[in-house]
């Protein structure tokens, strides 16, 4: 079972259109963290939410945290072929040392 | 500044080989972690480190070992590699889970 769900898994759409990623759970988080990943490199921190209700922007993408801190959504505006890529949320329970758990993923494909 | 570097990036093992994975890093952060990635399934957490001396077993420990003996050092050890093992091996650090990782470029492991 994974505590953390993604959806949707893949996504591919023509360049300038906009789209939303979601990370769900059932359990609480003290945290909330998105990545992105390219073809053969490691993951990249986007952000970091950890206040329930808490909305960041960055650039085109928007990110929430519920107000109940068991999810989030990634929202990204007129998307380019540069977003590209997969996308990982991850979260951290209290007291669990640091350790992250990460949801399955979501493959972005912007076409131009 | 270097980040995290993991060494080898690829490799190729028969069934019953050991290796280790190395994985350095020179940001001073306590907190290390040991991911493998398969296609679908987002990131397990093998083993995680909170200090020098410092290990723990995470999701996924079996068939794996790990030692702390330096800040910048968390070697992964694959005592009897199995087909099973096969995968993609990302080594992250951290100041705390909360502020996010920072990850290597990877290992990508056969096993046959």
């Amino acid at each position: 079972t994974q505590l953390l769900e993604q959806s949707p898994q893949f996504l591919s759409i023509q360049e300038g259109e906009n789209l939303t990623v979601y990370c769900n759970s059932s359990s609480v988080f003290s945290s909330l963290q998105w990545y992105r990943q390219e073809p053969g490199e490691g993951p990249v921190l986007l952000v970091t939410v950890v206040t329930g209700g808490e909305v960041k922007k960055l650039k085109r993408l928007t990110f929430q945290f519920g107000d109940a801190r068991k999810d989030s959504s990634l929202h990204i505006t007129a998307a380019q072929p540069g977003d590209t890529g997969l996308y990982l949320c991850a979260g951290e329970r209290h007291n669990q040392g640091g350790k992250l758990i990460f949801g399955q993923g979501t493959e972005l494909s912007v076409k131009p | 500044n270097a980040g995290v570097t993991q060494t080898p990036k690829f490799r190729i093992l028969k069934i019953g080989q050991s290796m280790t994975l190395q994985c350095t890093q020179d940001m001073n952060h306590n907190y290390m972690y040991w991911y493998r990635q398969d296609p679908g399934m987002g990131l397990k957490l093998i083993y995680y480190s909170v200090g020098a001396g410092i290990t723990d077993k995470g999701e996924v420990p079996n068939g794996y070992n790990v030692s702390r003996s330096t800040t910048e050092d968390f070697p992964l050890r694959l005592e009897l590699a199995a087909p099973s093992q096969t995968s993609v091996y990302f080594c992250a650090s951290s100041i705390d889970g909360n502020y996010g990782y920072t990850f290597g470029s990877g290992t990508r492991l056969t096993v046959v």
